[in-house]
């Protein structure tokens, strides 16, 4: 029973293309993120979302678009795909943004590896 | 300067060893850190997280955290070849929003 899971696991495709990165978690955490881990293993992040309302929205091209559904859904759509686009993209999620330490940990689906030829 | 400063290795170390991995970063506010182990091909895990000057101990793995230095390492004792990963150090960014900023990773191979 996955806690976080993000579909699909591979994505390859076309520069120019449009494409979307599902993710879901089953723990009931209010937060949830996309972070982008480049091929030298950079993993930063992209955006947060504390339930459904935007948080976080780093310098992203804005190809990029996420959509939060509800609080256990957080997607990922990419316009006009680049070669640089390509990458392993993780959705994460964590309890909430309260002063408790322990609740911002973050727990990471599987990634998603996309290539963009 | 990054906010989260790793030295990328590899680290190498024989099976049975103690491995040191380290981290220091630079916002003196920062008040909670963590490291990930992450397997090739894999998603980051978390093993251990730290808020408080001194050491934790779990298991094999100790935290250690040294506010007024401002670093964080990982001690590993009696290492083995499965610890052979990348860790991946761990602190708050200095916005809202639980923006957790992560090092470079460092990549750890056990020998046996």
């Amino acid at each position: 029973d996955t806690a976080v899971s993000q579909t699909p696991k591979y994505l390859v495709t076309q520069m120019g293309n449009d494409k979307s990165i599902k993710c879901e978690q089953n723990l009931g955490h209010d937060t949830m993120y996309w972070y982008k881990q480049d091929s030298k293993k950079f993993l930063k992040i992209m955006f947060s979302y504390n339930n459904k309302e935007l948080i976080i929205n780093e310098t992203v091209p804005n190809r990029f678009s996420p959509k939060s559904p509800d609080k256990a859904h957080l997607n990922l759509h990419i316009n006009s795909l680049e070669l640089g686009d390509s990458a392993v993209y993780f959705c994460a999620s964590s309890q909430d943004l309260t002063g408790d330490l322990s609740r911002k940990k973050l727990f990471f689906g599987s990634g998603t590896q996309l290539s963009v030829l | 300067q990054k906010e989260v400063e790793q030295n990328s290795g590899p680290l190498s170390v024989p099976e049975g060893a103690i491995a040191s991995l380290n981290c220091t970063y630079s916002d003196r506010g920062s008040q909670s850190f963590f490291w990930y182990r992450q397997y090739s091909g894999k998603s980051p895990e978390l093993i251990m997280s730290i808020y408080s000057n001194g050491d934790k101990e779990d298991g094999r793995f100790t935290a250690q955290l040294n506010k007024a230095s401002q670093y964080v390492s990982l001690l590993i004792r009696d290492s083995q070849p499965s610890d052979s990963a990348t860790y991946l150090c761990a602190a708050p960014g200095r916005e809202y929003g639980n923006k957790l900023v992560f090092g470079a990773g460092t990549i750890l191979r056990v020998k046996s």
